[in-house]
């Protein structure tokens, strides 16, 4: 079975500075896509980025960067220059290809308390 | 294009009654995907429905069950509740059923409260 892992419960970060947000998975199949999602207080789950298991570059999207090391099994997020609004839950989700249709496999999530 | 689409967006039962949540994807997404949030368990997959089939369905009991309708709209149902059914339930909808992936795309989710 896939599992996500997200050792940081919380973290604070000064604005403007860079965070990034740890994301190891577990799977053996070879073919999956990784997602991260944003999740402000009102509850929406907010997708951000997705990198795809064979892709050979690093996802961006805007402020979002995703730091794919494969050999470790890692998918971290990286925002940069931190703004207020960033502040929220942050999940680290997986898929797999395989048909299996199980759905979406999130970690525990990591709440970025972002402070002026 | 509209997002996904969720009502109601809150809602307050008692033990022992059902519920029927709604759930209107995005335009031209067929399949629909339901999850169960609490501050216990996380995040967890209850079911896909995918061109009014389900393709497959978490570890929840019967109580727990959807279906979709032909304009992708899709509907879950919780009977007999439970105090432990409350939860934030989020849906999400994808071009492509979830066994692939295909971004999923979430609503603003239901409250549910159970008392």
């Amino acid at each position: 079975a896939q599992k996500i892992t997200q050792t940081q419960p919380g973290m604070f970060v000064q604005e403007k500075e860079a965070v990034t947000l740890d994301c190891t998975y577990d799977t053996s199949d070879p073919s999956y896509g990784l997602f991260w999602y944003k999740q402000p207080s009102s509850g929406e789950m907010i997708f951000l980025i997705y990198q795809g298991s064979y892709d050979q570059q690093n996802a961006t999207e805007g402020r979002y960067s995703l730091n794919f090391q494969k050999a470790r099994k890692s998918a971290n997020l990286v925002i940069s220059a931190s703004q207020l609004g960033d502040s929220a839950m942050y999940f680290c989700a997986m898929s797999l290809s395989g048909g299996g249709a199980d759905g979406l496999t999130f970690g525990k999530g990591t709440h970025l308390i972002i402070q002026p | 294009k509209a997002g996904v689409t969720q009502t109601p967006r809150y809602l307050i039962k008692t033990r022992g009654q059902q519920v029927t949540l709604s759930c209107s994807p995005i335009s031209g997404h067929r399949s629909v995907s339901w999850y169960q949030q609490t501050p216990g368990q996380g995040l967890q997959f209850l079911f896909e429905y995918f061109s009014e089939t389900q393709r497959n369905k978490g570890n929840f009991p019967g109580r727990f069950s959807g279906r979709q309708f032909s304009n992708s709209r899709s509907e879950m149902n919780v009977s007999t509740l439970e105090l432990g059914d409350s939860a934030l339930y989020l849906c999400a909808s994808s071009w492509r059923t979830s066994g692939s992936t295909e971004t999923q795309y979430f609503g603003p989710g239901t409250r549910l409260l159970v008392l």
